[in-house]
C-alpha cells in the first residue's frame, strides 16, 4: 500500500498570499495518477486536480498541480476566502487507492 | 443535474447490518464505475470499496473485506453497499463517488455523504 504523507499539517496564510502545499508518497505513484481535493466543513470533497497537473473542470488556474514520482504540489496562487479549506492528496495509480491525511488552510 | 445522492445511513448496534444506496442522475451511469468512500468523524478520507460499470467487477479495502458488499443496479441508476457484521470502528460519513474515465480514475463527482453510526 502506497503511503502519502501531507505537509504542513496546518498553513496559516492571509487572503492574496500563495500557499504551497506538499504530498509525499512512499513510492512512486504510477503514471503520475495523483489527485488533490478541496473539502470544506459540512461538505463532500471536490476534484481540484487530477494526473498530477490537469486541473478539473471549473477550477480557476490559481489552482496548479506539479510534480512526480514520490514528490507532488499543490500551489495556490493568490488566496481568495473561498479557499481556506482541507486539501487531500490521493493517488490512484495502485492498489488500494489511498489519501494522504490533509493540509488545512487557515486565516492568519 | 449531474448529481449523487445517498440514502440508508443511521444508528445500527455493534455486529448489525446497513444498506446504503445512492441514487444518479444527470449522466449514463452504466458508464462510469462508481465507489465508496467514507470519512470518520474528524479524520481523513478512506476509500471502501469500487465496482466496474458493469458490475462485473468488485473491488475492497481490507479493512472492510468480507464485511462489506458493493453492488449496483444499471436500470435504477443506483450504487449500494450492503454492510454486515458493523463495528464501532465502521463509524463514519459513507460518500459515493463517480470515477472521472476508465483512464483516469480520481473521483470527479461526490454525493453530499450519509452517516453511519455503529454504536450500543
Amino acid at each position: 500500500e502506497i503511503v502519502l504523507t501531507q505537509s504542513p499539517g496546518t498553513l496559516s496564510l492571509s487572503p492574496g498570499e500563495r500557499a504551497t502545499l506538499s504530498c509525499r508518497a512512499s513510492q512512486s505513484v504510477s503514471s503520475n495518477y495523483l489527485a488533490w481535493y478541496q473539502q470544506k466543513p459540512g461538505q463532500a470533497p471536490g476534484l481540484l486536480i487530477y494526473g498530477a497537473s490537469s486541473r478539473a473542470t471549473g477550477i480557476p488556474d490559481r489552482f496548479s498541480g506539479s510534480g512526480s514520482g514520490t514528490d507532488f504540489t499543490l500551489t495556490i496562487s493568490r488566496l481568495e476566502p473561498e479557499d481556506f479549506a482541507v486539501y487531500y492528496c490521493q493517488q490512484y495509480g495502485s492498489s488500494p487507492r489511498t489519501f494522504g491525511q490533509g493540509t488545512k488552510v487557515e486565516v492568519k | 443535474e449531474v448529481q449523487l445522492l445517498e440514502s440508508g445511513g443511521g444508528l445500527v448496534q455493534p455486529g448489525g447490518s446497513l444498506r446504503l444506496s445512492c441514487a444518479a442522475s444527470g449522466f449514463t451511469f452504466s458508464s462510469y464505475a462508481m465507489s465508496w468512500v467514507r470519512q470518520a468523524p474528524g479524520k481523513g478520507l478512506e476509500w471502501v470499496s469500487t465496482i466496474s460499470g458493469s458490475g462485473g467487477g468488485a473491488y475492497y479495502a481490507d479493512s472492510v473485506k468480507g464485511r462489506f458488499t458493493i453492488s449496483r443496479d444499471n436500470s435504477k441508476n443506483t450504487l449500494y453497499l450492503q454492510m454486515n457484521s458493523l463495528r464501532a470502528e465502521d463509524t463514519a460519513i459513507y460518500f459515493c463517488a463517480r470515477d472521472r474515465s476508465p483512464s483516469d480514475r480520481s473521483f470527479d463527482l461526490w454525493g453530499q455523504g450519509t452517516l453511519v453510526t455503529v454504536s450500543s
